[in-house]
């Protein structure tokens, strides 16, 4: 069974720093493209970036909101993908969820974390 | 960047009734697209991709057509569980964005 577990959500200061963590299990991780999918509390969904597989070349896409100031990176010796979140602003604020995105015509989310909620506020 | 709008934002519907949700990409897309019913407190939940390809498991009172740029989809009969609010994705080309979702209620 694909199981996928954030962690590392809390409350922190605006300006400070933060990482999220990514547990998965039940699939191969190294051969996916891992994402991170953030919900402002009573907002729509807003995609942060993903990382691709090793096999090609592990790079990486940001959303321009974010895009500076986070780092996604990945283990794949202990399937954990990680958000580094830098220089936090009120406005981070949300639930963030881990996914995993599957390529079949097109890619998509085919599993979900049950998120961690990330307070930003002094 | 290419921008999702759904329409309408919000609806109320009634069980058994036809529902549909249209999203509309700023560009052509090329079916690239996928569409997620979230409930409450919950993660989202994949139904559809590739325009109209549903997700295994998902039931087939779900359809999603479109081309282009337009995109719907569509629920046949509303069961009292399908009241949650919908959202798409493109995934054409980054960042990939979801429209601002379709809140189907009672």
């Amino acid at each position: 069974e694909v199981q996928l577990v954030e962690s590392g959500g809390g409350w922190v200061q605006p300006g400070r720093s933060l990482r999220l963590s990514c547990t998965a299990s039940g699939f191969t991780f190294g051969d996916y493209v891992m994402s991170w999918v953030r919900q402002a509390p009573g907002k729509g969904l807003e995609w942060v970036g993903f990382i691709r597989s090793k096999a090609y070349g592990g790079t990486t896409e940001y959303a321009a909101s974010v895009r500076g100031r986070i780092t996604i990176s990945r283990d794949d010796s202990e399937s954990i993908a990680y958000l580094q979140m830098n220089s936090l602003k009120t406005e981070d604020t949300a639930v963030y969820y881990c996914t995993r995105a599957t390529y079949s015509f097109t890619y998509y989310f085919d599993y979900w974390g049950q998120g961690t909620l990330v307070t930003v506020s002094s | 960047d290419i921008q999702m709008t759904h329409s309408p934002s919000s609806l109320s519907a009634s069980v058994g009734d036809r529902v549909t949700i249209t999203c509309r990409a700023s560009q052509g897309i090329s079916n690239s697209l996928a569409w997620y019913q979230q409930k409450p407190g919950k993660a989202p939940k994949l139904l559809l991709y590739a325009a109209s390809r549903l997700e295994s498991g998902v039931p087939s009172r779900f359809s999603g057509s479109g081309s282009g740029t337009d995109y719907t989809l569509t629920i046949s009969s509303l069961q009292p569980e399908d009241f949650a609010t919908y959202y798409c994705q493109q995934y054409y080309s980054t960042p990939w964005t979801f429209g601002q979702g379709t809140k189907v209620e009672i």
